[in-house]
């Protein structure tokens, strides 16, 4: 079975704080996404990457920036906190090819930012 | 712009009762549909998807899907539903946007299944 892991499943952060999400899978997908999940809005992608030390916007990629150095691991970093980053964050892989394939998904870090 | 659209964010209904969760998209000349459940404190997981030929798509656990060109609409349903079946639904689309695919999903429906 693919398995994608997120670092944490919950985090508590300080405003103006810096913080990193770690997201690791194991079948060598090509492609990682990171979203972010709120009630009412259902999942907004805020980067992907569809290779090493590539990267390419999403919707809201205001606040946010990513880090993709090994083909397993894809990063998201709050460069400084802010409340309104509280979110659930849920990342993603799937492998290049056909648009049949489904994108797997961790289990998510609940982020709040006080 | 929105591509996908779930029209109810919460649908409860009791237990062995039949259930719709309804998702209209945007027209697009090529359209791959999902469904994705998310079970309490769980990750997304896929439940099906059209890609072509027939219109109508099942899970193995008892849902099934319409695709709608007309209407552009991928309802989901179930003809009885179980008290295991209490998830978030989410409907999404692939789209290929700035010449990546991507997949944009819909608000997100909440079914509770009552006994």
């Amino acid at each position: 079975d693919v398995k994608v892991t997120q670092s944490s499943r919950y985090l508590v952060k300080r405003t103006g704080e810096k913080v990193f999400l770690e997201c690791v899978q194991d079948m060598d997908h090509e492609n990682m996404f990171w979203y972010r999940q709120d009630p009412g809005l259902g999942l907004r992608l805020i980067y992907f990457s569809y290779d090493v030390k590539m990267k390419e916007k999403g919707d809201i990629p205001e606040g946010y920036s990513v880090s993709r150095e090994k083909k397993e691991r894809f990063s998201l970093i709050l460069e400084s906190a802010s409340t309104n980053q509280t979110s659930m964050y849920l990342c993603a892989s799937r492998p290049l090819g056909a648009l049949d394939t489904e994108a797997f998904f961790g289990q998510g870090t609940r982020l709040t930012v006080v | 712009a929105q591509s996908v659209t779930q029209l109810d964010s919460q649908v409860p209904v009791f237990e062995e009762a039949p259930v719709e969760l309804r998702c209209n998209y945007s027209s697009s000349v090529s359209v791959y549909l999902f469904w994705y459940v998310q079970y309490p404190n769980q990750g997304l997981q896929l439940l099906l998807k059209y890609l072509s030929g027939s219109t109508l798509v099942e899970s193995i656990n008892g849902f099934e899907a319409e695709f709608n060109k007309s209407q552009t609409s991928f309802h989901l349903r179930k003809p009885s539903v179980h008290i295991s079946d209490t998830a978030e639904y989410f409907c999404a689309v692939r789209k290929i946007l700035q010449g990546a695919q991507k997949l944009v999903f819909g608000q997100g429906t909440r079914l509770t299944i009552n006994p």
